[in-house]
C-alpha cells in the first residue's frame, strides 16, 4: 500500500525566515511527487512536481522542493517566508503507470509578520 | 486562460434533495476527478473518468454518482445528501497517455451545505 506522511500538522514560522514543511513517502517504484497549496475556500493549487532528474525542484512563489531518494522525503523549502504564505499545504505521490493521487493530510503553514 | 470551473462556487440543499455539481474545463484533459474534502482534510478521491471510462472508487458510497456528457464537461449527482455529505467538492482534470499522467489541476470547488 502506498502512503504519504506530513508529521507536522503546524508549521509557525516569522515572516523573512527560512520556512520547511516536511514530506515523506512510502510507494513502490519511482513515483511523481508533488506539492499543492490551498487557500480557504478555494481549491488545490499546484506549486511543484518531481518527475526526474535534479534532485532540487523549483516552483511557483519562489517555493522549491528537495528530493531524497534514500529517504523518501520531498520536503517543501522557502529561503524567506511571507505572510501571503499562510495557507495549508499538501504533499502528494503518483505512481507510474496510475492515474490517481495519494494525498498526505495536510500541513498548515502559519507565517507571523 | 485555461482552467478548470466549478459552479455553483456555494451550493445549499436540504436533507434528502437531489443536487448536481457541475465542472467543465478548457485544458482539453482526457482524465477528469471529483474530490470529497471535509474541514482542512486531505480531498477523498469519489471517482474519476479516463475519457468515457468511468472508475469508482470502492468507498465511494452509492448515493454518489456522476456523468461526463463530453471532453470539457462532468457532473457530480448527490441523490439524497445526508447531513454527513456537507464538505467541499473539488473537480480535478489531467492529461494521461502513453501510460504517462501528468498533473492534476483542481477548479475552485463547491461548497456544499445540507440543512
Amino acid at each position: 500500500a502506498q502512503s504519504v506522511a506530513q508529521p507536522e500538522d503546524q508549521v509557525n514560522v516569522a515572516e523573512g525566515n527560512p520556512l520547511t514543511v516536511k514530506c515523506t513517502y512510502s510507494v513502490s517504484g519511482n513515483p511523481y511527487l508533488f506539492w499543492y497549496v490551498q487557500y480557504p475556500n478555494r481549491g488545490l493549487q499546484f506549486l511543484l512536481k518531481y518527475i526526474t532528474g535534479d534532485n532540487l525542484v523549483k516552483g511557483s512563489y519562489g517555493f522549491e522542493a528537495e528530493f531524497n531518494k534514500s529517504q523518501t522525503s520531498f520536503h517543501l523549502k522557502k529561503p524567506s517566508a511571507l505572510v501571503s504564505d499562510s495557507a495549508l499545504y499538501f504533499c502528494a505521490v503518483l505512481r507510474r503507470g496510475y492515474s490517481t493521487l495519494t494525498f498526505g493530510k495536510g500541513t498548515m503553514l502559519l507565517v507571523s509578520p | 486562460d485555461a482552467m478548470v470551473i466549478q459552479n455553483p462556487r456555494y451550493q445549499v440543499t436540504q436533507f434528502g434533495k437531489p443536487v448536481t455539481l457541475s465542472c467543465s474545463q478548457t485544458l482539453n484533459h482526457n482524465v477528469m476527478y471529483w474530490y470529497q474534502q471535509k474541514s482542512s482534510q486531505a480531498p477523498k478521491l469519489l471517482f474519476h473518468y479516463y475519457d468515457k471510462d468511468f472508475n469508482n472508487e470502492a468507498d465511494t458510497p452509492d448515493n454518489f454518482q456522476s456523468r461526463r456528457p463530453n471532453t470539457s464537461f462532468c457532473f457530480l449527482d448527490i441523490r439524497s445528501p445526508g447531513l454527513g455529505d456537507a464538505a467541499m467538492y473539488l473537480c480535478a482534470t489531467s492529461r494521461e497517455s502513453s501510460g504517462r499522467t501528468d498533473t492534476q489541476y483542481f477548479g475552485p470547488g463547491t461548497r456544499l451545505t445540507v440543512l
